[in-house]
């Protein structure tokens, strides 16, 4: 169980381009979802929160005009990366939670790559 | 969330148990202790969380000390498979309308399975 499925799982395009990443929890509710970035040789960074229905909370350094999060349904959130540009290139990883206090699953990431 | 310390990497024989410390000197009392890990290029996985008891899963068990300081993951036939950089995450109970909870990565530890 607690099964979280990202796609795509790898994405090239050339800078400027808009690029859509999909998180699914696939066997329960997730009432928050997160999204994390990880660049070469680094841990993950939490770049932002976001409950069913409600905007997302981003921390600090992250521009949410660029990085658009939207978790309409209680089993889908999607992370828009707008104008993307080379220093945006990173894995991006989304997890998922059901209930509070339980554990976050975490999907196998997007290797996004800007050229 | 509470600093957590784990030495940066560690050997183990396939099929011996493989024991990785992590010490939480400073955590409080409503603070549960978290392992993940993250085999190279996919999202991290899920593995084991307590607060002050023992736990045992199909996965591994965890050992928290009695003054809750330190804690040690035993994966106890470790296979090649085991491979992986592993995060010790010290995480608070989260109470409705509390705060964001994602998780705060340290560098790990880098467990490497010898055949």
């Amino acid at each position: 169980g607690a099964v979280v499925s990202q796609h795509p799982s790898w994405v090239i395009c050339k800078s400027g381009t808009s690029v859509k990443i999909e998180c699914r929890s696939l066997d329960f509710q997730a009432t928050t979802m997160f999204w994390y970035r990880q660049f070469p040789k680094q841990s993950l960074m939490l770049m932002a929160t976001s409950n069913e229905g409600s905007k997302a909370t981003y921390e600090q350094g992250v521009e949410k005009d660029k990085f658009l999060i939207n978790h309409a349904s209680l089993t889908l959130s999607t992370l828009t990366v707008t104008s993307a540009h080379p220093e945006d290139s990173s894995f991006y990883i989304c997890s998922a939670r059901g209930r509070l206090n339980q554990p976050q699953h975490f999907g196998d990431g997007t290797r996004l790559s800007i050229l | 969330d509470a600093k957590t310390t784990q030495p940066p990497s560690m050997d183990c024989a396939e099929g011996r148990a493989a024991n990785l410390p992590c010490n939480h000197s400073t955590i409080s009392g409503n603070e549960y202790v978290y392992w993940y890990r993250q085999i190279h290029s996919q999202g991290p996985q899920y593995i084991i969380h307590g607060l002050k008891n023992n736990e045992t899963n199909e996965m591994a068990s965890l050992i928290i000390t009695e003054d809750r300081k330190s804690s040690t993951l035993i994966l106890p036939h470790a296979t090649l498979r085991d491979t992986a950089v592993y995060y010790c995450i010290v995480r608070p109970r989260m109470y409705s309308g509390g705060g964001a909870d994602g998780l705060t990565f340290g560098k790990g530890t880098h467990l490497i399975i010898q055949p």
